[in-house]
């Protein structure tokens, strides 16, 4: 079955590039997703990816896709206080009708 | 654009009672809407895939009976937790897509979920 995995904490200081890491096992997969989830909030897209692609850049934001290793990851460059959040990863599926299957979340804490 | 609200944004209710969650698409016309459930530290659980103007598809294990979800026009979907109990509280979140066509037709957007505590 579809399954997505994403570690679970992730620990920054400010300035520095935030890398966060994302897995997923159906091949099948055509869009990739990332969300942010600020604490008692919903959740705000970030950026896709469509699964023939290999990068995505939009500002401060990378995704890089590895399609044989199923294997994505969202890059924030110069990582601040206010990008402290949980993030999402998430994959949808061909015929599907648009049905999300989301990872676990990491929890992105940036230090001062 | 494409923002999404949801009404209430928390609701304390008591054992037995029902609670109506509602999901607005405010500056777009959403064919489909999605309701998920979230528990603390935790992801999202979709629980049922909402199409205007037919019944709602329901994920294996969620009851139809106890979340009622009716999708009455483009731009609102509601779901009733009926005879709510304590484990039924939770964060329940929706979110909407334009549906088929279009650059945006893959672009799935959250509302800001309703937190429903059960006593």
């Amino acid at each position: 079955g579809e399954d997505v995995e994403q570690s679970l904490f992730l620990s920054v200081r400010e300035g520095d590039s935030s890398v966060i890491n994302c897995t997923y096992t159906d091949s099948s997969s055509t869009y990739l997703y990332w969300y942010k989830q600020e604490p008692g909030a919903g959740l705000q897209l970030l950026t896709y990816i469509f699964s023939n692609m290999d990068m995505k850049q939009d500002q401060r934001l990378t995704v890089l896709l590895n399609k044989k290793d199923k294997h994505l990851s969202l890059r924030i460059a110069d990582t601040q206080t206010g990008d402290s959040a949980i993030y999402f990863c998430a994959e949808s599926m061909n015929n599907q009708g648009g049905k999300l299957i989301f990872g676990q979340g990491t929890e992105l804490s940036v230090k001062p | 654009g494409a923002v999404v609200s949801q009404h209430p944004s928390r609701v304390i209710c008591k054992s037995g009672t029902s609670v109506k969650i509602e999901c607005r698409s405010l500056d777009f016309q959403a064919t489909t809407m999605f309701w998920y459930r979230q528990f603390p530290k935790q992801s999202l659980m979709l629980m049922a895939t909402s199409n205007e103007g037919s019944k709602a598809t329901y994920e294996q294990g969620v009851e139809k009976d106890k979340f009622l979800i009716n999708h009455a026009s483009l731009t609102l979907s509601t779901l009733t937790v009926t005879s709510a109990h304590p484990e039924d509280s939770s964060f329940y979140i929706c979110s909407a897509t334009f549906g088929p066509g279009g650059t945006s037709e893959y672009e799935q957007y959250f509302g800001p979920g309703t937190r429903l505590t059960v006593t």
